[in-house]
């Protein structure tokens, strides 16, 4: 069974810092590039960041790029997120998602990790 | 970017009744990178359908997606009690960013 389960999410101040892990099970990990969506309360998901199966390319949505990293252990079939100089409208539930999305959707998803950007 | 607009906001049947729902894009796109996703309160998005009319692994048939162009549609033939939900399209495929839409709220009537 496909499973992914993240953590690392909470409270934070504006402008500080959290990193988010994923890790994968069910699966093999290293054939499979993934990626990280968040969802605001009320709101549709966005894509964030995605990562190659290898690491070796990754992605990221305009509203966070410079701010956020994504890189994966494939040792540890651990995907994870760097969240820097958090703002506001990060506020969110952030979900790990298997697939590519420059050609598929994403088929498998976490149960999601909520981050709150508050002082 | 392509925006994707969802009707109707909200769509409010009965157990039993047809629900038609629609994912319109702000340009057009291949069929094959339109998905259909269904959401449950506390629940992370389940994918329904790929490539505009696939559907995934374990999908009832009671949900189609049909549409080219511009133009999308999914369409649930028989409403069961665990079909009301929020539901989304989302592009995927070429370039960044993988946009969703805003989504249709699927209750009871």
């Amino acid at each position: 069974e496909v499973q992914l389960l993240e953590s690392g999410g909470g409270l934070v101040q504006p402008g500080g810092s959290l990193r988010l892990s994923c890790v994968a099970s069910g699966f093999t990990f290293t054939t499979y590039a993934l990626s990280w969506v968040r969802q605001a309360p009320g709101k549709g998901p966005e894509w964030v960041s995605g990562i190659s199966e290898a690491g070796g390319s990754t992605y990221y949505a305009d509203s966070v790029e410079g701010r956020f990293t994504i890189s994966r252990d494939n040792s540890e079939n651990t995907v994870f997120l760097q969240l820097n100089s958090l703002r506001a409208e990060d506020t969110a539930i952030y979900y790990c998602a298997r697939g590519n999305p420059f050609w598929s959707p994403f088929d498998y998803w976490g149960q999601g990790t909520p981050v709150t950007v508050s002082s | 970017e392509i925006v994707l607009t969802q009707s109707p906001g909200t769509l409010s049947l009965s157990p039993g009744e047809r629900a038609t729902l629609s994912c319109r894009a702000s340009q057009s796109i291949s069929s094959i990178s339109l998905a259909w996703y269904q959401q449950k309160p506390g629940q992370a998005p389940r994918l329904l359908i790929y490539g505009a009319s696939t559907r995934a692994t374990g999908i009832p048939d009671r949900f189609s997606g049909s549409g080219s162009g511009t133009d999308f549609t999914l369409t649930i033939s028989r409403l069961e009690p665990e079909d009301f939900a929020v539901y989304y399209c989302q592009h995927y495929g070429s370039s960044p960013p993988f946009t969703f839409g805003p989504g249709t709220k699927v209750d009871i009537k």
